[in-house]
C-alpha cells in the first residue's frame, strides 16, 4: 500500500511551457485534491475531485487543469507556466464511498520552479 | 468564507518542556474537523491530532493534546516532554463537515527544540 504518490519530486520549467504533474493514490478514495504551498501562506486548494470523471475548483484555480479518470490518479496541468507558478505541489485523498472521512491523507509533495 | 490563523509564525521550547500553538478560526457553520498537521523538512504532511466540533471533549494522542474553544473559535495544541524530533512546521487546518475536498490551513508556525 504505497498511500498518496506524486511525480516528480522536482521540476523546472522555463515560463510558457507546460507540463503535468502526477498523483495517483491505491487506498480506494473517493476525493482527490491538489494545493499548493506556498511560503507564509499555508496550503491553498486548487482544484478538486469527488469522483472519476467529476471536478471544481477551489480558491486559487486559475492556470491550472485537471481531469479525473480514473478513482485513481488525478493529474494536474499547468497549460503556460508562469513565475507566480513556481511553488511545492500537493496532491491529497480522502473517503471511501459510503464511509464517512475526516483527514487527508498527502502526497510527498512536488517542488516546481518557473525560470 | 472560513479562514484560519495562526498568530505566531515561530516558537521556541526546551527539550522536555511543554509548549502551546494557537490557532483561531471562523466559520458559519456548526458541524466542522479541526486538524494539526506536522510538516517536518522532509516536506511531508503528517496528521498530529484531529477533533470533532460535536465532540466537548478536548483530543489526546500521547504528548500531544488540544484545547478546543467552541464559542471562542480556538483551538491550540499542547506538546508535552518536547523530543528533538518535535522540531517542525505545524499547520492548523478546517474542514466543514459536508466537506470532504476544501481543507483550510493557516500560515504555519515553525516549532523549534532547543537541546
Amino acid at each position: 500500500n504505497a498511500g498518496v504518490t506524486q511525480t516528480p519530486k522536482f521540476q523546472v520549467l522555463k515560463t510558457g511551457q507546460s507540463m503535468t504533474l502526477q498523483c495517483a493514490q491505491d487506498m480506494n478514495h473517493e476525493y482527490m485534491s491538489w494545493y499548493r504551498q506556498d511560503p507564509g501562506m499555508g496550503l491553498r486548494l486548487i482544484h478538486y475531485s469527488v469522483g472519476a470523471g467529476i471536478t471544481d475548483q477551489g480558491e486559487v484555480p486559475n492556470g491550472y487543469n485537471v481531469s479525473r479518470s480514473t478513482t485513481e490518479d488525478f493529474p494536474l496541468r499547468l497549460l503556460s507556466a508562469a513565475p507566480s507558478q513556481t511553488s511545492v505541489y500537493f496532491c491529497a485523498s480522502s473517503g471511501l464511498a459510503g464511509v464517512p472521512s475526516y483527514e487527508q491523507y498527502f502526497g510527498p509533495g512536488t517542488r516546481l520552479t518557473v525560470t | 468564507a472560513q479562514t484560519v490563523t495562526q498568530s505566531q509564525p515561530e516558537m521556541s521550547v526546551q527539550e522536555a518542556e511543554t509548549v502551546t500553538l494557537s490557532c483561531t478560526y471562523d466559520t458559519s457553520e456548526s458541524d466542522y474537523y479541526l486538524f494539526w498537521y506536522k510538516q517536518p523538512p522532509s516536506r511531508q504532511m503528517i496528521l498530529v491530532i484531529r477533533q470533532e466540533a460535536y465532540k466537548q471533549q478536548n483530543a489526546t494522542e500521547n504528548r500531544f493534546s488540544v484545547n478546543f474553544q467552541k464559542a471562542a473559535k480556538s483551538f491550540s495544541l499542547k506538546i508535552s516532554d518536547s523530543q528533538l524530533g518535535d522540531a517542525a512546521m505545524y499547520f492548523c487546518a478546517y474542514r466543514a463537515a459536508y466537506n470532504n475536498n476544501d481543507m483550510r490551513f493557516g500560515a504555519g508556525t515553525r516549532l523549534t527544540v532547543k537541546p
